[in-house]
């Protein structure tokens, strides 16, 4: 089983809608989950992090975590066509810093 | 806003030649790291440093690489000899271990493409 999986999309949605970006992972010692977002030939961006289970909201983003289904989501509320790139979500044990990563999953928001 | 800055952009080399990706992380942060993203696959960890040595280095990060903080501000990638398969994107980060997290949300560079042929 791998150890983080990411449907790769690619997931297109109009202007407006509610994006809702999931990864699934294996290993229980997973502590600090992250979700970056990399547009085309450029470095991931670090959008949010999260500590263990919970919710985190920063604007129109909302980070979930659900450590007993081993299941993380990413919402985007109101997606902008400036929204459109690749999202990774990435995470790690907390005893180290090493960050394990998923595929990404691209998204296109049109206008 | 501070950014973790990489050189060069883009950087081909012939197989077996050696190669040094420049790295300069955000100012007052301690851990650096490398990672690497082969084209449509996943970020890959290499290697993390931290107080002038390697604190984690991955199956990938064999006799070829090499990593130094060679002065106050730089952090290098040394590739001894490059292979066909080191064709990647090599990414640079670097993080605060005085954050709330201890340091494990990173922040990474632009990248370096790196095309052997």
């Amino acid at each position: 089983q791998k150890e983080v999986e990411q449907d790769p999309g690619p997931l297109s949605v109009p202007e407006g809608a509610i994006v809702s970006l999931n990864c699934t992972y294996s290993n229980s010692a997973f502590q600090y989950f992250m979700w970056y977002r990399q547009y085309s030939r450029k470095g991931p961006e670090l959008l949010m992090y999260t500590y263990s289970s919970g919710n985190k909201e920063d604007g129109r983003f909302t980070a979930q975590v659900d450590k007993s289904s081993k299941y993380i989501s990413l919402f985007i509320r109101d997606s902008q066509p400036s929204d459109s790139a690749t999202y990774l979500c990435a995470m790690n044990a907390g005893n180290n810093r090493k960050l394990i990563w998923g595929l990404g999953t691209s998204l296109a928001v049109n206008p | 806003e501070p950014e973790v800055t990489q050189t060069p952009s883009h950087q081909v080399t012939q197989m077996g030649q050696e190669v040094i990706l420049r790295c300069v992380p955000i100012s007052n942060h301690l851990y650096f790291y490398w990672y690497r993203q082969i084209l449509g696959q996943k970020v890959e960890f290499l290697v993390s440093f931290y107080n002038n040595e390697i604190s984690e280095k991955s199956e990938i990060f064999d006799d070829q690489f090499s990593v130094e903080r060679p002065d106050g501000s730089n952090f290098t990638l040394k590739i001894r000899s490059t292979k066909l398969e080191d064709s990647a994107m090599y990414f640079c980060a670097s993080s605060d271990p005085r954050t709330v997290t201890g340091g494990t949300e990173a922040f990474f560079g632009q990248g370096t493409r790196l095309t052997v042929v």
